[in-house]
Formats: C-alpha cells, structure tokens, sequence
C-alpha cells in the first residue's frame, strides 16, 4: 500500500491566519481525502481531492474555508483558512487506489491548535 | 440516525480473553467494511476489510459481518496489552468511494 507523507506535523497558528498542510504519496494513487478528527471524535470527512480539478466537499464544509488542491496523482494541500479556535484539531490526508477497495492509507496527521 | 454507530467504550478485557467490538450501519448498498485501530496520538491503521457475509480469519482478528443485520464485528483473540486502542468502523459509502467512520470503540487489554 501507499506510504503518505504529512507535513507539518503540528502547528500552533494564531486566529484569522492560514495555514496549508500536504500531503505526499510515493506512488500514484487515483484517490485522496482530507479528514478532520476532533478532540475524542472520530474521522469527519472534509473533503475528496480531485486531480485536475475543483474539490468536492462534504455538508457543512466549504472552498472559502478548506481550500484544497491536487495538481498531480501524488500531491494534494489543504488550507484551513482564516482559523479560529475551533478549527483546533488533526487534519489527516488519506489515499486509496480506485478499484482495490483494499482500505485507505493515512497520512500521520497534522495536530492544529488555533490560539 | 449516524450512517455508522459504535460503542464509544471503554471497553476492558482482561489479558488472554476475547474482546468484541460491534458497529452497525445504516446504508443497506454498503458493501466493503474496514476495521481501523488507533493509538493514541497517532493516525488510524487498516487492521482488516470484508465484503462477503460471514467471517474472515487473519491471525488473532476475525472480522464478521452480516448484511442482513446490517453490523459488522471484530473479535480480537488471546487480547494482548498492546492491543489497547480505539477501533474503529468504516463503511464505504454505496455508490462512491468515500469511507464514514464510527466514533470508535476504546479498548483497554487489562495486564
């Protein structure tokens, strides 16, 4: 399977700044998303990042806030945007390949904290 | 009603025994489920997947699933301290290719 890379690792970001997180994978992979895990929940999908074009999001989650970009088959960023202190929590990339339906892949995580 | 529901837990058993962990699901077209574990601090991990009703064996995990039903579980056999984590449910949602995770079940493997 895919290995990802995530980086940053953790951030603390003071509120009404951005900041980008991204992600690498070292094969191409047909598929990514971004999750959001808060403080004792569980994974919330943001988002899936489409290669070549617009992301599609999830209820309750919008471009103007999580902009996200995936310009080749290996690489996608997120921005969480103009934070606030509730955007504290760990942003995780995920990977699959189209087809196998043999599990995602996570990245090791971003732990976010907006002060 | 969540489209996945697990036992937030805690969950104890103590060393050696078999621990249980149930999820149900809403989504009657679901067909991959995934069990995830999770260490504290860390990014969820792919234990095992099914498709089929039944049961699926890899080394002391077996997953079962019973789409009837609509749950799916995961025994965990001759439990260790090390198995201590979140477990968590994920069920590809029909139709796509994105995965809905349960809040997860809190394990605890008493020494």
């Amino acid at each position: 399977s895919a290995v990802i890379s995530q980086k940053p690792s953790r951030d603390i970001c003071q509120r009404g700044t951005s900041l980008t997180i991204q992600c690498q994978v070292d094969s191409q992979v047909t598929m990514m998303f971004w999750y959001r895990q808060q403080p004792g929940q569980s994974l919330t999908l943001i988002a899936t990042a489409n290669q070549g074009s617009e992301a599609t999001y999830e209820s309750g989650f919008v471009i103007d806030k999580f902009p996200i970009s995936r310009p080749n088959l290996t690489f996608s960023t997120l921005t969480v945007s103009n934070m606030s202190p509730e955007d504290s929590s760990i942003y995780l990339c995920s990977a699959t390949q189209q087809g196998t339906g043999d599990g995602y892949t996570f990245g090791s995580g971003t732990r976010l904290t907006v002060v | 009603q969540k489209e996945v529901e697990q036992n937030s837990g805690p969950l104890s058993v103590p060393e050696g025994a078999i621990a249980s962990l149930n999820c149900t699901y809403s989504d009657r077209g679901s067909q991959s489920f995934f069990w995830y574990r999770q260490y504290s601090g860390k990014s969820p991990e792919l234990i095992m997947f099914i498709y089929s009703n039944g049961d699926k064996e890899d080394g002391r995990f077996t997953a079962q699933l019973n789409k009837a039903s609509q749950y799916v579980s995961l025994l965990i056999r001759d439990s260790q301290p090390s198995d201590s984590a979140t477990y968590l449910c994920a069920v590809l949602r029909s139709g796509t290719y994105k995965y809905i995770f349960g809040t997860g079940t809190r394990l605890k493997v008493l020494a």
